[in-house]
């Protein structure tokens, strides 16, 4: 079974701080998507990346894939309430199926 | 446009019962899914269904059911439920588009489940 890692669980932090959230794994992926999932709701795909090293910016957040398309990072620049959510990293196999990570919990308080 | 429609939204079973969970999708997919959720274990794929007429082992399946029923739904069976599969249960679709495709899985709001 291939499975992804998700650092921190959770974090607690205030508004304007910045935050790192990674997401590891000794499996290699074709790709990796990063999906967002607020209370009571299913999981929104926030971005996904493809190519090892590959960097994509979602206006104040920032993905990246590794070179060894082994892990990926989501860091949050100058966090704001409406980022409070569960994050989940999940790795393309190259077939039909996704592998969820842990997920992360974030909390911004005002 | 509804997307991935799933019910219940919850329901309260006793040990031993019975019960199917329905989905539908109305973007045309051809790929449906099945995933619970649990704290601290992300998701889990319980099966899935690559196109109308095949369904497949996901990593989780003993004690479930599937069946593509049209290319629209896919329904999840608990045959027996037990206490262990009290979970929030999430069903999925996808364009999928041949291999190496990266096209996003569209989530439905979530079926809550506890089994006493």
């Amino acid at each position: 079974t291939q499975l992804l890692e998700q650092s921190p669980q959770f974090l607690s932090i205030q508004e304007g701080e910045n935050l790192t959230v990674y997401c590891n794994s000794s499996s290699v992926f074709s790709s990796l998507q990063w999906y967002r999932q607020e209370p009571g709701e299913g999981p929104v795909l926030l971005v996904t990346v493809v190519t090892g090293g590959e960097v994509k910016k979602l206006k104040r957040l920032t993905f990246q894939f590794g070179d060894a398309r082994k892990d990926s990072s989501l860091h949050i620049t100058a966090a704001q309430p409406g980022d409070t959510g569960l994050y989940l990293c999940a790795g393309h196999t190259g077939f039909q199926k996704l592998v969820f990570g842990t997920g992360t919990r974030l909390l911004v308080s005002p | 446009n509804a997307g991935v429609t799933q019910t219940p939204k919850f329901q309260v079973l006793k040990t031993g019962q019975s019960m199917t969970l329905q989905c539908a999708q109305d973007m045309n997919h051809n790929s449906m899914y099945w995933y619970r959720q649990d704290p601290g274990m992300g998701l889990r794929l319980i099966y899935y269904s690559a196109s109308e007429g095949t369904t497949d082992k996901g990593e989780v399946p003993n004690g479930y059911n599937v069946s593509r029923l049209n290319k629209r739904e896919f329904s999840l069976r608990l045959e027996s439920a037990a206490p262990s599969q009290t979970s929030v249960y999430f069903c999925a679709s996808r364009d999928w588009r041949g291999q190496g495709d990266n096209q996003p899985q569209h989530f439905g709001d979530g079926t809550r489940l506890s089994i006493l």
